[in-house]
């Protein structure tokens, strides 16, 4: 069963408008959430990222927001760039073992801004 | 700069043949992850390492191993190679001291078996 869920596959906006792309997840253990950006034919990049302590982490045009009550969290892209068409992934840490930290990853999101 | 390095962007293999992706990290991270990424099923884990010589199976482990002899490298064998294999290969390190578990990618293995 999966404990990330993006549920929507794509996503159109204007250029200038905000984005908003939405994750949902199951494990009420995970302890920080993440957004990764990809560009095809190229590897993930982190684009921010929060504790499940917090409800808010912005920077830039980027803020995400967590709503641990429901489990769910959400990326904002203010003004959203064509730049910024891409997959983006949502994922969410929990420990392994040894202090080490695993990451669970939705399925994606792709994401155009129209010019 | 940081960097996760890959041997190849582009691979095709015949099916049966064992097939070596390799992996190199030069951030000194303990741990190492090898996932595939295919449309629509997102980034799937199937092997992970959080020291030199130890090895954890993910989600998808069938039909793979790996290896890992010193700390910044890590390689994927695809021990006899099958077309539903073909998938976009993507290898990453993660501190073990770093809050947030942020991972940092390679810049992907296409691999096209035959």
């Amino acid at each position: 069963d999966q404990q990330v869920k993006q549920n929507s596959p794509s996503l159109s906006v204007q250029e200038g408008r905000i984005s908003i792309l939405n994750c949902d997840y199951t494990n009420s253990m995970f302890d920080y959430f993440l957004w990764y950006k990809k560009y095809p034919a190229e590897g993930p990049t982190f684009l921010i990222s929060i504790s499940s302590i917090k409800d808010k982490n912005e920077d830039g045009r980027f803020t995400v927001f967590l709503n641990k009550s429901a489990k769910h969290l959400s990326l904002h892209i203010v003004p959203s760039q064509p730049g910024d068409s891409a997959v983006y992934f949502c994922a969410a840490s929990d420990l392994i073992g040894a202090g080490s930290y695993q990451l669970t990853f939705g399925k994606g999101t792709k994401l155009s801004v129209i010019p | 700069d940081v960097k996760v390095t890959q041997s190849s962007r582009y691979l095709v293999k015949r099916t049966g043949e064992k097939v070596f992706l390799e992996c190199v990290q030069d951030m000194d991270h303990e741990n190492m992850f090898w996932y595939r990424q295919d449309p629509g099923l997102g980034l799937r884990l199937i092997y992970f390492s959080y020291d030199v010589k130890m090895k954890e199976k993910g989600d998808i482990p069938e039909g793979y191993s790996v290896s890992r002899e010193k700390k910044e490298r890590f390689s994927l064998i695809l021990e006899s190679a099958s077309t539903n294999q073909t998938s976009m290969y993507l290898c990453a390190s993660s501190s073990k001291i770093q809050l947030g578990a942020n991972q940092f990618f390679g810049p992907g293995t296409r691999l096209t078996v035959l």
